[in-house]
C-alpha cells in the first residue's frame, strides 16, 4: 500500500486566496484525520471523520475552514479566505478503526504571505 | 487540557537510557506514543488501553497509570536512530479525539 497521500507537498499562496489541501488514505481504513501542526501550538486535530461522516469538528479553528470526505479515499480540507497566520504543516492521517494506530501523510507545508 | 511531557528535552550518549512522561488532567481511556524526526510526519510506536498491559516496540517500552491520568515511555540502551521528537496522544474516555503532548526532544549523541 502506498500509506496515506497528501497533495499539495507544499503550498505558497497570498492573502485572500482559497486553499484547498487534498487526503487520499489508506484503503480500507475508516477513520480519517485532519492535524494542524506549528512550533507556537504543537500538534492539534482538526476534524475527525468516521466512516465519511463528520464525528468531531470542534478543532477547526473559525468559519474560514471547511473539510469534506465525500467518499471513503479523498477528502479535502479547505481555507477560504486565508491568512498569513494559517501557516503551518497540515497532516492528514487514516486508522483501522478510531483507537488503533493512526497513519500520517507526509503532509503539506502551507505558506500564507 | 493538551497533555504535558516532560522533560521538553533530553541529549543522551548512545546507549544511555531514558524516561519521557506525559500528564492530562483528563481521565484517559487510551494513549498513543508516537516519534517525529525533522521534517517528516509522525510514526505510530505504540498504544496503551485503560485496562490493559505495558507495551513493547523493540527497546522502547510504555506504561499506562490510569489513576494518576500519567503515561510513561521507557528508552532502553538508546541507539542514535531514537532521536526525534516524542509525542504522546491523549484520549480523553470514549471519544476517539486524540490530543497532542507538547513534545520532548530526543538527540542520541554517538
Amino acid at each position: 500500500d502506498a500509506g496515506v497521500i497528501q497533495s499539495p507537498r507544499h503550498e505558497v499562496t497570498e492573502m485572500g486566496q482559497e486553499v484547498t489541501l487534498r487526503c487520499k488514505p489508506i484503503s480500507g481504513h475508516n477513520s480519517l484525520f485532519w492535524y494542524r501542526q506549528t512550533m507556537m501550538r504543537g500538534l492539534e486535530l482538526l476534524i475527525y471523520f468516521n466512516n465519511n461522516v463528520p464525528i468531531d469538528d470542534s478543532g477547526m479553528p473559525e468559519d474560514r475552514f471547511s473539510a469534506k470526505m465525500p467518499n471513503a479515499s479523498f477528502s479535502t480540507l479547505k481555507i477560504q479566505p486565508s491568512e498569513p497566520r494559517d501557516s503551518a504543516v497540515y497532516f492528514c492521517a487514516s486508522s483501522f478503526t478510531g483507537y488503533n494506530e493512526q497513519f500520517f501523510g507526509p503532509g503539506t507545508r502551507l505558506t500564507v504571505l | 487540557q493538551q497533555p504535558v511531557q516532560s522533560p521538553q528535552a533530553v541529549i543522551l550518549r548512545e546507549g544511555e537510557d531514558a524516561v519521557i512522561n506525559c500528564s492530562s488532567s483528563k481521565a484517559l481511556y487510551s494513549v498513543h506514543w508516537y516519534r517525529q524526526k525533522h521534517g517528516e510526519a509522525p510514526v505510530f510506536l505504540m498504544i496503551l488501553l485503560k485496562g490493559g498491559e505495558q507495551m513493547r516496540h523493540e527497546k522502547i517500552s510504555a506504561s499506562f497509570n490510569e489513576k494518576k491520568q500519567q503515561s510513561s515511555l521507557y528508552l532502553t540502551a538508546s541507539q542514535l536512530s531514537y532521536s526525534g521528537t516524542y509525542f504522546c496522544g491523549t484520549e480523553p474516555s470514549g471519544t476517539y479525539k486524540y490530543i497532542f503532548g507538547t513534545g520532548t526532544r530526543l538527540k542520541v549523541l554517538a
